[in-house]
């Protein structure tokens, strides 16, 4: 099993610009998550899916659109890229109590 | 206000000198409370959850132990393979699957 899967790895964007986060999990979880981390600070929930179909807004939404198609994957979705949207994105899925995470993708917007 | 806080930010300790990490937190109620631990440039990896004051969980040299208000994460005789940043995060009843995180503490352990 690969686990969760996110590509890229890295990115630099420009204002304005629009790009796909991909993330992909080969353990059939029905939960799946979109974080973000800044330096030196926790995780902050963006957005989050409970099964295919089904999306719900977290802490910081703004900026951001998600889409669950399938159980498989749980793209993210930055249509006007902002400074303030660099960052490190992880995706993570989740199974009862046990949650596990992608590499991240480490997004630059200058 | 902040739900979660860790403390300290950062930790610097020799190898084998034992310490404490701590999490305070505050809920109306806990669902669980996680620890997990990341590396430079990864993703979070999971190390515990705790549901219940009083409960105790062990893995090698950690072992977390979970208070109506705090969580610490104790790690005895440490190595240099334990440097790394250890995260808390709190699922509160009734906010559904979201966990909240706490900024997390940096541990470094020098040989």
């Amino acid at each position: 099993n690969a686990g969760v899967t996110q590509t890229p790895k890295f990115r630099i964007l420009k204002i304005g610009q629009s790009m796909t986060l991909q993330c992909t999990q080969d353990m059939n979880h029905n939960y799946m998550y979109w974080y973000r981390q800044d330096p030196g600070m926790g995780l902050k929930l963006i957005y989050y899916s409970v099964g295919a179909g089904i999306t719900d807004k977290g802490e910081v939404p703004n900026g951001y659109n998600v889409s669950r198609s399938t159980t498989e994957d749980f793209p993210l979705r930055l249509e006007l890229a902002a400074p303030s949207q660099t960052s490190v994105y992880f995706c993570a899925s989740r199974r009862d109590s046990l949650a596990f995470f992608g590499q991240g993708t480490r997004l630059t917007v200058v | 206000e902040d739900q979660v806080t860790q403390s300290p930010e950062a930790l610097r300790l020799q190898e084998g000198e034992s310490s404490s990490l701590n999490c305070s937190y505050t809920v109306s109620g806990l669902r669980g409370l996680f620890w997990y631990r990341q590396d430079p440039g990864k993703g979070p990896e999971f190390l515990f959850t705790l549901y219940s004051a009083g409960e105790e969980k062990e893995k090698e040299r950690l072992k977390a132990t979970l208070t109506k208000k705090e969580s610490f994460l104790h790690i005895t005789a440490p190595k240099p393979e334990d440097s790394a940043t250890y995260l808390c995060a709190v699922q509160e009843l009734g906010a559904g699957n979201m966990l909240t995180f706490g900024g997390g503490t940096r541990l470094m352990v020098k040989p």
